[in-house]
């Protein structure tokens, strides 16, 4: 079975310009996550969604970051525009759990350098 | 104070070596318990939960103190193969899952 599917799996952009991260969940899973991982600040929650619906995004860092999950199987993280510091691994994570409360599969995550 | 708390290592120890991490979180009214393993530039995957009454899984045993508030994850006979960040991971309720900065072991031959 195929896991989380994440693209590109990297992205080296300059600063200013937008970056569209992509993610396809596990079939039949409700709950999707997206994470950033930096050395400096490890693992964070950006934004969590519910059956497609966007249930916190308190952790998206500012405006410039927007998610979107038009359907089931693929949802979107938009950085425009894209800073030096939003360099880090962008981790897409689905659970069969209605609560997102289980388990957690992680894709291979997205490796962002912006310049 | 963080939520949740791991001494970030790193583990240096031999091959079959008994090598124990300890996590410890602040929000008393914590759900779930979690143990995953990160290997370098990967993603993290579930290595196994963790129930009150403690659990093993095969050279793996995990325990919580939830009067303590601390979580525990011994590994018996280490393999070369078990060198990784173990990240710590605790569900304070819902989707409110939040993951320890990891203990990075490295098993030496």
């Amino acid at each position: 079975d195929a896991g989380v599917i994440q693209s590109p799996r990297h992205e080296v952009t300059e600063m200013g310009q937008e970056v569209t991260l992509r993610c396809k969940p596990i079939s039949g899973h409700n709950s999707l996550f997206w994470y950033r991982q930096t050395m400096m600040r490890g693992l964070e929650l950006l934004i969590y969604f519910n059956n497609n619906v966007p249930i916190d995004d308190s952790g998206m860092p500012e405006d410039r970051f927007s998610a979107k999950m038009p359907n089931a199987s693929f949802s979107t993280l938009k950085i425009q525009p894209s800073e030096p510091r939003d360099s880090a691994v962008y981790f897409c994570a689905s659970s069969p759990d209605p609560q997102g409360a289980d388990t957690q599969y992680f894709g291979p995550g997205t490796r962002l350098t912006v310049l | 104070r963080k939520e949740v708390e791991q001494d970030p290592g790193p583990f240096n120890v031999p091959e079959g070596a008994t090598v124990a991490f300890n996590c410890t979180y602040s929000n008393s009214a914590s759900q779930s318990f979690f143990w995953y393993r990160q290997d370098c530039r990967k993603e993290p995957k579930l290595l196994m939960s963790v129930y009150s009454s403690g659990n093993e899984d095969g050279r793996f045993t995990a325990q919580l103190n939830r009067a303590s508030q601390y979580i525990s994850l011994l590994i018996r006979d280490s393999k070369l193969s078990d060198s990784a960040t173990y990240l710590c991971v605790v569900n304070t309720g819902g989707f409110k899952t939040i993951f320890g900065a990891g203990t990075r072991l490295f098993v030496k031959a």
